[in-house]
Protein backbone atom coordinates (compact mmCIF):
# COMPACT_ATOMS: atom_id res chain seq x y z
CA UNK A 1 0.00 0.00 0.00
CA UNK A 2 1.17 3.33 -0.70
CA UNK A 3 1.61 5.73 2.54
CA UNK A 4 2.68 9.76 2.58
CA UNK A 5 4.89 10.35 5.30
CA UNK A 6 5.10 14.51 6.52
CA UNK A 7 7.27 14.68 9.65
CA UNK A 8 7.01 18.26 10.07
CA UNK A 9 3.99 18.89 12.06
CA UNK A 10 4.60 22.76 12.06
CA UNK A 11 6.73 25.05 10.23
CA UNK A 12 6.82 28.94 10.93
CA UNK A 13 8.55 31.65 8.29
CA UNK A 14 8.99 35.11 8.15
CA UNK A 15 6.65 37.14 5.79
CA UNK A 16 9.22 37.48 2.47
CA UNK A 17 11.33 34.65 3.57
CA UNK A 18 11.17 30.85 1.84
CA UNK A 19 10.32 28.03 3.57
CA UNK A 20 10.84 24.22 2.43
CA UNK A 21 8.17 21.96 3.67
CA UNK A 22 9.36 17.90 3.17
CA UNK A 23 7.26 14.85 2.53
CA UNK A 24 8.23 11.25 1.69
CA UNK A 25 6.19 8.58 0.11
CA UNK A 26 6.50 4.80 -0.72
CA UNK A 27 5.37 2.93 -3.39
CA UNK A 28 5.82 0.39 -5.64
CA UNK A 29 4.16 2.07 -8.97
CA UNK A 30 5.96 3.39 -11.52
CA UNK A 31 3.14 6.12 -12.73
CA UNK A 32 1.72 8.04 -10.02
CA UNK A 33 1.07 11.90 -9.42
CA UNK A 34 1.89 13.79 -6.56
CA UNK A 35 0.35 16.87 -5.17
CA UNK A 36 0.53 19.39 -2.30
CA UNK A 37 -2.46 21.12 -0.82
CA UNK A 38 -3.82 24.08 0.95
CA UNK A 39 -6.16 23.71 3.62
CA UNK A 40 -7.12 27.53 5.25
CA UNK A 41 -9.56 27.49 8.00
CA UNK A 42 -12.43 27.63 5.32
CA UNK A 43 -11.49 23.90 4.93
CA UNK A 44 -11.63 23.56 1.75
CA UNK A 45 -8.46 21.44 0.07
CA UNK A 46 -6.87 24.03 -2.72
CA UNK A 47 -4.40 22.22 -5.05
CA UNK A 48 -1.14 24.11 -5.05
CA UNK A 49 1.07 22.49 -7.20
CA UNK A 50 0.71 19.13 -8.77
CA UNK A 51 3.90 17.00 -10.23
CA UNK A 52 3.64 13.66 -12.60
CA UNK A 53 5.96 10.98 -11.92
CA UNK A 54 7.09 10.46 -15.38
CA UNK A 55 8.38 14.44 -15.71
CA UNK A 56 12.02 15.17 -14.60
CA UNK A 57 11.55 18.91 -14.80
CA UNK A 58 10.57 20.34 -11.32
CA UNK A 59 6.97 21.59 -11.14
CA UNK A 60 6.38 25.46 -10.20
CA UNK A 61 3.30 27.50 -9.96
CA UNK A 62 4.67 31.09 -9.29
CA UNK A 63 6.14 31.56 -5.90
CA UNK A 64 5.26 27.70 -5.42
CA UNK A 65 7.74 24.99 -6.53
CA UNK A 66 8.81 21.46 -5.78
CA UNK A 67 12.09 19.38 -5.88
CA UNK A 68 11.06 15.77 -6.88
CA UNK A 69 13.37 13.37 -6.23
CA UNK A 70 11.97 9.62 -7.56
CA UNK A 71 14.80 7.60 -6.99
CA UNK A 72 14.29 8.83 -3.30
CA UNK A 73 10.82 9.08 -3.18
CA UNK A 74 10.94 12.58 -1.82
CA UNK A 75 8.25 15.72 -2.77
CA UNK A 76 9.09 19.11 -0.98
CA UNK A 77 7.49 22.30 -1.38
CA UNK A 78 9.40 25.83 -1.95
CA UNK A 79 7.15 28.47 -0.89
CA UNK A 80 9.40 31.45 -2.19
CA UNK A 81 8.46 35.37 -0.58
CA UNK A 82 6.13 33.87 1.43
CA UNK A 83 2.68 36.17 2.13
CA UNK A 84 0.65 36.07 5.30
CA UNK A 85 -2.04 34.47 3.14
CA UNK A 86 0.33 31.74 3.07
CA UNK A 87 -0.77 30.33 6.69
CA UNK A 88 -2.58 27.06 6.58
CA UNK A 89 -2.31 23.38 7.12
CA UNK A 90 -0.01 21.97 4.23
CA UNK A 91 -0.54 18.27 2.86
CA UNK A 92 1.28 16.19 0.79
CA UNK A 93 -0.82 13.33 -1.59
CA UNK A 94 -0.12 10.97 -3.73
CA UNK A 95 -2.81 9.37 -6.86
CA UNK A 96 -1.89 6.67 -9.26
CA UNK A 97 -2.12 6.63 -12.49
CA UNK A 98 -3.20 3.59 -13.79
CA UNK A 99 -6.52 3.30 -14.25
CA UNK A 100 -9.57 4.93 -12.73
CA UNK A 101 -10.76 5.77 -9.71
CA UNK A 102 -7.92 6.48 -7.95
CA UNK A 103 -7.77 7.68 -4.77
CA UNK A 104 -5.47 10.20 -2.65
CA UNK A 105 -3.46 9.07 -0.11
CA UNK A 106 -2.70 12.21 2.28
CA UNK A 107 0.19 12.97 4.46
CA UNK A 108 -0.72 14.00 8.24
CA UNK A 109 -0.17 17.80 7.23
CA UNK A 110 2.29 20.48 8.38
CA UNK A 111 1.19 23.41 10.01
CA UNK A 112 2.91 26.56 8.54
CA UNK A 113 2.82 30.13 10.10
CA UNK A 114 3.79 33.18 8.85
CA UNK A 115 4.93 35.97 10.70
CA UNK A 116 4.50 39.68 9.78
CA UNK B 1 -19.74 29.12 -8.41
CA UNK B 2 -20.05 25.47 -9.54
CA UNK B 3 -17.91 23.95 -7.06
CA UNK B 4 -18.88 21.23 -4.73
CA UNK B 5 -21.61 22.04 -2.29
CA UNK B 6 -22.24 20.12 0.78
CA UNK B 7 -24.47 20.46 3.57
CA UNK B 8 -24.58 20.93 6.39
CA UNK B 9 -21.41 22.38 6.95
CA UNK B 10 -21.89 21.11 10.80
CA UNK B 11 -23.95 18.86 12.61
CA UNK B 12 -23.86 17.03 16.27
CA UNK B 13 -25.36 13.85 16.70
CA UNK B 14 -25.61 11.52 19.54
CA UNK B 15 -23.52 8.17 20.02
CA UNK B 16 -25.90 5.71 18.28
CA UNK B 17 -27.74 7.99 15.89
CA UNK B 18 -27.51 7.95 12.64
CA UNK B 19 -26.44 10.50 9.92
CA UNK B 20 -26.66 11.76 6.70
CA UNK B 21 -24.34 14.32 5.01
CA UNK B 22 -25.11 15.48 1.28
CA UNK B 23 -22.77 16.70 -1.47
CA UNK B 24 -23.39 18.17 -4.76
CA UNK B 25 -20.55 18.15 -7.27
CA UNK B 26 -19.30 20.06 -9.15
CA UNK B 27 -20.72 20.92 -13.06
CA UNK B 28 -19.22 18.31 -15.55
CA UNK B 29 -18.28 16.13 -12.68
CA UNK B 30 -19.67 12.52 -12.61
CA UNK B 31 -17.48 10.79 -9.66
CA UNK B 32 -17.76 11.82 -5.93
CA UNK B 33 -14.82 10.52 -3.54
CA UNK B 34 -15.54 10.76 0.44
CA UNK B 35 -12.95 10.97 2.84
CA UNK B 36 -12.58 11.25 6.54
CA UNK B 37 -10.39 14.12 8.35
CA UNK B 38 -10.27 13.04 12.15
CA UNK B 39 -8.83 16.58 14.04
CA UNK B 40 -4.89 17.05 13.27
CA UNK B 41 -5.02 14.02 10.27
CA UNK B 42 -4.95 14.07 6.84
CA UNK B 43 -7.64 12.76 4.72
CA UNK B 44 -8.36 9.33 4.21
CA UNK B 45 -10.86 7.88 1.86
CA UNK B 46 -13.78 6.24 2.65
CA UNK B 47 -15.64 5.65 -0.74
CA UNK B 48 -16.09 6.47 -4.30
CA UNK B 49 -18.83 6.49 -6.40
CA UNK B 50 -19.58 6.51 -10.03
CA UNK B 51 -22.39 6.10 -12.38
CA UNK B 52 -24.79 5.03 -8.93
CA UNK B 53 -22.35 2.08 -7.79
CA UNK B 54 -19.89 2.32 -5.02
CA UNK B 55 -15.81 1.42 -6.97
CA UNK B 56 -13.82 1.49 -4.31
CA UNK B 57 -14.16 1.48 -0.91
CA UNK B 58 -11.60 2.08 1.86
CA UNK B 59 -10.80 0.55 5.44
CA UNK B 60 -13.93 1.74 6.89
CA UNK B 61 -17.02 -0.54 8.36
CA UNK B 62 -20.15 -1.11 7.01
CA UNK B 63 -22.02 1.68 9.31
CA UNK B 64 -20.66 3.80 6.47
CA UNK B 65 -22.78 3.44 3.53
CA UNK B 66 -23.45 5.64 0.79
CA UNK B 67 -25.58 6.80 -2.58
CA UNK B 68 -24.67 8.64 -6.02
CA UNK B 69 -28.16 9.71 -7.33
CA UNK B 70 -28.94 9.96 -11.00
CA UNK B 71 -28.07 13.79 -11.20
CA UNK B 72 -24.62 13.24 -9.51
CA UNK B 73 -25.03 14.19 -6.40
CA UNK B 74 -24.15 11.94 -3.38
CA UNK B 75 -25.11 10.86 0.07
CA UNK B 76 -23.18 9.31 3.16
CA UNK B 77 -24.95 7.74 5.91
CA UNK B 78 -23.12 6.45 9.25
CA UNK B 79 -25.23 4.05 11.46
CA UNK B 80 -24.58 3.95 15.52
CA UNK B 81 -22.53 6.46 15.58
CA UNK B 82 -19.54 6.58 17.61
CA UNK B 83 -17.41 9.16 19.70
CA UNK B 84 -14.15 8.52 17.07
CA UNK B 85 -16.71 9.48 14.02
CA UNK B 86 -15.90 12.83 15.05
CA UNK B 87 -14.21 14.39 12.44
CA UNK B 88 -14.60 16.66 8.80
CA UNK B 89 -15.95 14.59 6.26
CA UNK B 90 -15.08 15.81 2.67
CA UNK B 91 -16.45 15.21 -0.39
CA UNK B 92 -14.40 15.65 -3.54
CA UNK B 93 -15.60 15.59 -7.38
CA UNK B 94 -13.82 14.44 -10.91
CA UNK B 95 -14.09 12.73 -13.83
CA UNK B 96 -13.44 8.85 -13.39
CA UNK B 97 -9.74 9.35 -14.41
CA UNK B 98 -9.52 12.15 -12.11
CA UNK B 99 -7.58 14.38 -14.97
CA UNK B 100 -7.95 16.35 -17.59
CA UNK B 101 -9.48 20.19 -16.86
CA UNK B 102 -10.76 20.86 -13.55
CA UNK B 103 -9.09 17.54 -11.90
CA UNK B 104 -10.47 16.91 -8.28
CA UNK B 105 -12.67 19.72 -6.59
CA UNK B 106 -12.70 19.32 -3.00
CA UNK B 107 -15.75 20.89 -1.02
CA UNK B 108 -15.52 22.80 2.93
CA UNK B 109 -16.62 19.66 4.45
CA UNK B 110 -19.20 18.87 6.85
CA UNK B 111 -17.94 18.92 10.85
CA UNK B 112 -20.07 16.49 12.50
CA UNK B 113 -19.51 16.16 16.23
CA UNK B 114 -20.77 13.15 18.18
CA UNK B 115 -21.69 13.19 21.54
Amino acid sequence: AQTVTQSQPEMSVQEAETVTLSCTYDTSESDYYLFWYKQPPSRQMILVIRQEAYKQQNATENRFSVNFQKAAKSFSLKISDSQLGDAAMYFCAYRSASGNFNKFYFGSGTKLNVKP
Amino acid sequence: DAGVTQSPTHLIKTRGQQVTLRCSPKSGHDTVSWYQQALGQGPQFIFQYYEEEERQRGNFPDRFSGHQFPNYSSELNVNALLLGDSALYLCASSLPTGTGVGGYTFGSGTRLTVV
